[in-house]
């Protein structure tokens, strides 16, 4: 059964870092896309950073330069590391797979149930 | 980046209506759109595909269409599990992919 669970959530200070993962189960994170989408309390869904299964990695505007998004083979385990958090970076990070089928379609087919980080004083 | 403009924002509709929401992509995207369905305090579920794909094992009331820069999903018949919130996503451009504001249906 495809799973992935994500933790390292918590209340932390603006200017501060943590670090999140996302454990995956029933398929091999290094062969797949994986994203981080992030939902704000009571706001919409906002992608935050992709990782290829070449390794490339890509990030939105909002977080590029801060965020850093990595994995480990041996551990099946996506990674978002978080430096100079702010307020607005407070919300729940979702870790998704992406699915890119042999047409090239392109979605994210699984999902975490996501782990809440709030960035306060 | 591909701005996705929802419409609308929220709707109230009963049991068995016929329910549409629109998506608009700020320029044209071919079918790169998936269609998401969150309930609250749940992770969002992929719907639809590619436009108009039904993903697996999700029931045959929901469908879709467009192409371009306009997209629509369709719920036939409202069953009581489907008041959620709805969001469209452009997959045409995965260095970034965007999502739309959502759409969320209430119970009239």
């Amino acid at each position: 059964e495809v799973q992935v669970v994500e933790t390292g959530g918590g209340l932390i200070q603006p200017g501060g870092s943590l670090r999140l993962s996302c454990a995956a189960s029933g398929f091999t994170v290094s062969d797949n896309y994986m994203s981080w989408v992030r939902q704000a309390p009571g706001k919409g869904l906002e992608w935050v950073s992709v990782i290829y299964s070449s390794g490339n990695t890509f990030y939105a505007d909002s977080v590029r330069g801060r965020f850093t998004i990595s994995r480990d083979s041996s551990k099946n385990t996506l990674y978002l590391q978080m430096n100079s958090l702010r307020a607005e970076d407070t919300a729940v990070y979702y870790c998704a797979r992406d699915r890119l089928d042999s047409s090239g379609w392109y979605r994210n087919d699984y999902w975490g149930q996501g782990t809440l980080v709030t960035v306060s004083s | 980046d591909i701005q996705m403009t929802q419409s609308p924002s929220s709707l109230s509709a009963s049991v068995g209506d016929r329910v549409t929401i629109t998506c608009r992509a700020s320029q044209s995207i071919s079918s790169y759109v998936n269609w998401y369905q969150q309930k609250p305090g749940k992770a969002p579920k992929v719907l639809i595909y590619a436009a108009s794909s039904l993903q697996s094992g999700v029931p045959s009331r929901f469908s879709a269409s467009g192409s371009g820069t306009d997209f629509t999903l369709t719920i036939s018949s409202l069953q009581p599990e489907d008041f959620a919130t709805y969001y469209c996503q452009q997959s045409y451009n995965t260095h970034a992919l965007t999502f739309g504001g959502g759409t969320k249906v209430e119970i009239k």
